[in-house]
């Protein structure tokens, strides 16, 4: 079964919007939760990251918002850019170190 | 040069072939994973090592095998090829402080 769910499966901005991407989880025993970012031709890189005892982390343009009660977390990128088109992977695992659980993935693109 | 080095790049096999896909890692990492990404299903873990002595299936194993040769070398193989494993492949190493570094992937396709 699909233990980590992302939705949408693409998204077109406009520069300078708001993207929202979002990932739902199984096992509350998860415990570190990446974001990844991948251009084509190029393999994910982590974006940013959150662990389930803070519920927002913010990393300049980007933002992770987690509910641990609704086992949810999403990723916001503000004021996106044409840049930010890529394709983007929430993720989970028990520890930093462990195999990673990917979702599906979300096609991102941004318009100028 | 690059942290993680995936060889080949690209191939195309016929079915039934036996292929070997190789990875290798600067990072000093004792942690490697190979991962097949399909669209619209994201990645998926095949194989897992923690150390060299050490391979665990992950949650599609079948029709695959992987050797840890060194602490910096893990291949996959696929000993006879199908269709169906016609994806992208990552090789990537974590460790706890940094979390995952992915090799740019293998593009695999199978005729």
């Amino acid at each position: 079964q699909q233990q980590v769910k992302q939705s949408p499966q693409s998204l077109i901005v406009q520069k300078g919007g708001i993207s929202i991407i979002n990932c739902a989880y199984e096992n509350t025993a998860f415990d570190y939760f990446p974001w990844y970012q991948q251009f084509p031709g190029k393999g994910p890189a982590l974006l940013i990251a959150i662990r389930p005892d803070v519920s927002e982390k913010k990393e300049g343009r980007f933002t992770i918002s987690f509910n641990k009660s609704a086992k949810q977390f999403s990723l916001h990128i503000m004021d996106s850019q044409p840049g930010d088109s890529a394709t983007y992977f929430c993720a989970a695992s028990y520890n930093q170190g462990g195999k990673l659980i990917f979702g599906q993935g979300t096609e991102l693109s941004v318009k100028p | 040069d690059a942290d993680v080095t995936q060889t080949p790049r690209n191939r195309i096999t016929k079915t039934g072939k036996r292929i070997m896909l190789e990875c290798s890692q600067t990072k000093g990492h004792d942690r490697m994973y190979w991962y097949r990404q399909d669209p619209g299903l994201g990645l998926r873990l095949i194989y897992y090592s923690f150390d060299v002595k050490d391979i665990n299936k992950g949650e599609i194993s079948d029709g695959y095998s992987v050797s840890r040769q060194a602490q910096a070398k893990f291949s996959l193989s696929l000993e006879s090829a199908i269709p169906n494993q016609t994806a992208l492949y990552f090789c990537a190493t974590s460790d706890w402080e940094l979390g995952y570094t992915f090799g740019s992937g293998t593009r695999l396709t199978v005729v």
